[in-house]
């Protein structure tokens, strides 16, 4: 059974830092990582999506990096800024055909303090 | 192009009773999916629909729950009795039958909040 697993549950840095966000899964027969973002009340946004024969995919001041034989995914969020403040869940999809629900980490809570 | 549509946002009922959700997916997606998220937790894959046929319900409570999408198009989920371990946000997302990359991205509801008291 797939596991998701993101460090640190919890994130608070001043505005203007680098930081980055990590995500493990135990079962590397995925078919993609992606990972979302959470505002309080709303639905997940879909940030940057890996296919498994990739190893990263930028987006703005985004970047996802993704070492399938390791387990391992990092969102690396540049400049941070009080907008970003959301939780950040990442999410893998199974190469197993047509069943394709995703599997959750529980998330990375983050604060950026202005 | 509107986004995933759920109804109600917010539901609260007493332990026992019965509730429905109801979702609408963006126009032409074959592709529906019911997650279940807990305070503090990741959302769970309850059931995943491809059109009107179920994928995988592997992770349903069937004892108590139960959805459906007739004609391929919106979904219900109903939970008959509710317990108060039901308490949680219930997101519904679709996504376009395709081939891989911009695709394959699940497209999330604002979800039903629902407190079981």
């Amino acid at each position: 059974k797939q596991e998701v697993t993101q460090i640190p549950a919890a994130l608070s840095v001043p505005e203007g830092e680098n930081l980055v966000l990590n995500c493990s899964f135990t079962d590397s027969a995925i078919y993609n990582l992606q990972w979302f973002r959470q505002d309080p009340g709303k639905g997940l946004t879909s940030l940057l999506l890996i296919q498994s024969s990739q190893r990263e995919q930028t987006s703005g001041r985004l970047n996802a990096s993704l070492d399938k034989s390791s387990g391992r995914s990092t969102l690396y969020i540049a400049a941070s800024q009080p907008g970003d403040s959301a939780t950040y869940l990442c999410a893998v999809r199974g190469s197993g055909g047509g069943a394709d629900g995703l599997t959750f980490g529980k998330g990375t809570h983050l604060i950026i303090q202005p | 192009e509107a986004g995933v549509a759920q109804s109600p946002r917010y539901k609260i009922i007493e332990k026992r009773q019965s509730v429905a959700f109801w979702c609408n997916p963006i126009s032409g997606h074959a592709t529906l999916y019911w997650y279940q998220q807990i305070l503090g937790q990741g959302p769970k894959l309850l059931i995943q629909f491809q059109n009107n046929g179920v994928v995988d319900d592997s992770q349903l409570p069937k004892d108590r729950f139960s959805a459906e999408r007739l004609k391929g198009v919106d979904s219900t989920l109903k939970i008959q009795p509710a317990k108060l371990e039901d308490s949680a946000v219930y997101l519904c997302a679709s996504r376009p039958r395709g081939l891989a990359g911009l695709t394959d991205t699940q497209y999330f509801g604002p979800g039903t909040r629902l407190t079981v008291l």
